[in-house]
């Protein structure tokens, strides 16, 4: 059984660059999260796809992130002109409709 | 405004005895309670659910007990064992984010000592 699949592990960027991270789901999950975990903190919602369709977006995603999941299958989170703010873990999980969430190990971001 | 809070940051029992996270929420919307174990450097693993039709839900070593009334639920494991230290998440979904967004508690480090 392949779980929920986060490329890359760690990403380390200098604030100002773009970065994106990739999420492959559990293959027969047609829904998909990204949450964001600051230290000490539980996990918040980010966004949610359905299949391909992004069907909610947290007031913490600004304008400068930016999420696609084209043909209902990976996904990627991109983050433009990063700040020291979005040093966080960045998590995927996928489910089927109403079953428990699976996550993936995560993306740590480190902005210099 | 935090809709789940665990109060506890952190719990420390002896090996073969019971160890209790505690949860409160705030949303009575919230319909749908998890747990969820995370080791470091991974992503969080699920590890028991219940739905608010139930006060209590129990697979193996581990029981989830709701009180609705309080909005509270809790965490039992029984008998607590050294590869249960981790830090664990309770979470909530429910009303109009059903089956979508999960609503995090900021964790219990669970330490159980051999």
């Amino acid at each position: 059984d392949t779980g929920v699949s986060q490329d890359p592990r760690h990403k380390i960027t200098k604030r100002g660059q773009n970065v994106t991270f990739r999420c492959d789901p559990i293959s027969e999950h047609n829904r998909l999260y990204w949450y964001r975990q600051t230290l000490g903190q539980g996990p918040e919602f980010l966004t949610y796809f359905q299949n391909e369709a992004q069907l909610e977006k947290s007031r913490l995603l600004s304008d400068r992130f930016s999420a696609e999941r084209p043909k209902g299958s990976f996904s990627t989170l991109e983050i433009q002109r990063t700040e020291q703010g979005d040093s966080a873990m960045y998590l995927c999980a996928s489910n089927r409709d109403y079953q428990p969430q699976h996550f993936g190990d995560g993306t740590r971001l480190s902005i210099l | 405004d935090q809709q789940v809070k665990q109060n506890s940051p952190s719990l420390s029992v002896q090996e073969g005895r019971i160890s209790i996270l505690n949860c409160d929420y705030t949303n009575s919307m919230f319909d749908y309670f998890l747990w969820y174990k995370k080791y470091p450097a991974e992503g969080p693993t699920f590890l028991i659910s219940i739905s608010s039709i139930k006060d209590k839900n129990e697979d193996g070593r581990f029981t989830v007990f709701l009180n609705k009334s309080a909005k509270h639920l809790s965490l039992h494991i029984v008998p607590s064992q050294p590869g249960d230290s981790a830090v664990y998440f309770c979470a909530a979904t429910g009303g109009i984010n059903a089956g979508n967004m999960l609503t995090f508690g900021g964790g219990t480090r669970l330490m159980v000592k051999p």
